[in-house]
């Protein structure tokens, strides 16, 4: 089993849609959660990050973080097709390590 | 401060031949990250320096690669004797002391080996 497991997708909702994406992990000791979002041929820019269980919102984006079903979730209400991209989940190691999931990748369909 | 700069973009080398890539971080964060990325997958960790001192190293870095960061600052890559399989896009990430969970990507170097 990988530490960080995430489906790869593609998930095509409609421009408005609320998207639902996710990944569990196998590591109990992650204690910080980030999501990470990349579009073609560039960097990962950070989204937002989440320490231990629980929720934070930004905007139009929510992270919710379950450690007892180690279970990860990132909303994004009112979605736009400028929100198309791969979305990469990702944890700390106690090595202070970046584990990544492999991305889903979302299309907004106008 | 324009973020984590990575230099060059894009690079096609023979098989054989030496590379080497260079990475400029925010110029306040003292740790230093390369991450190697393949078609469909996650970056995958390579080693991290914080300041001029390389703290860990992936399995992934074989012998033919080496990073330095000699005044804690810009750092750079080698790979020696490129294989096909070491085509993929090379990242580097910085970030603050304690602050792991909040790296800062650059735009990569893509590497192409024929």
């Amino acid at each position: 089993q990988k530490e960080v497991e995430q489906d790869p997708g593609p998930l095509s909702v409609p421009e408005g849609a609320i998207v639902s994406l996710n990944c569990t992990y196998s590591n109990s000791a992650f204690q910080y959660f980030m999501w990470y979002r990349q579009y073609s041929r560039k960097g990962p820019e950070l989204l937002m990050y989440t320490y231990s269980s629980g929720n934070k919102e930004d905007g139009r984006f929510t992270a919710q973080v379950d450690k007892s079903s180690k279970y990860i979730s990132l909303f994004i209400r009112d979605s736009q097709p400028s929100d198309s991209a791969t979305y990469l989940c990702a944890m700390i190691d106690r090595d202070d390590k970046i584990i990544f999931g492999k991305g889903t990748r979302l299309h907004i369909l106008p | 401060d324009t973020g984590v700069s990575q230099n060059p973009r894009h690079k096609i080398t023979k098989r054989g031949q030496n590379v080497t890539f260079r990475c400029d971080p925010i110029s306040e964060h003292n740790r230093l990250y390369w991450y190697r990325q393949t078609l469909g997958q996650g970056p995958e960790f390579l080693t991290y320096f914080q300041n001029e001192a390389q703290l860990e190293k992936s399995r992934l870095l074989s012998d033919r690669f080496s990073a330095e960061r000699p005044k804690g600052s810009f750092s750079t890559l080698e790979i020696q004797r490129t294989e096909q399989g070491d085509s993929a896009m090379y990242l580097c990430a910085s970030s603050s002391p304690g602050t792991a969970y909040e790296q800062y990507f650059g735009p990569g170097t893509r590497l192409t080996v024929t």
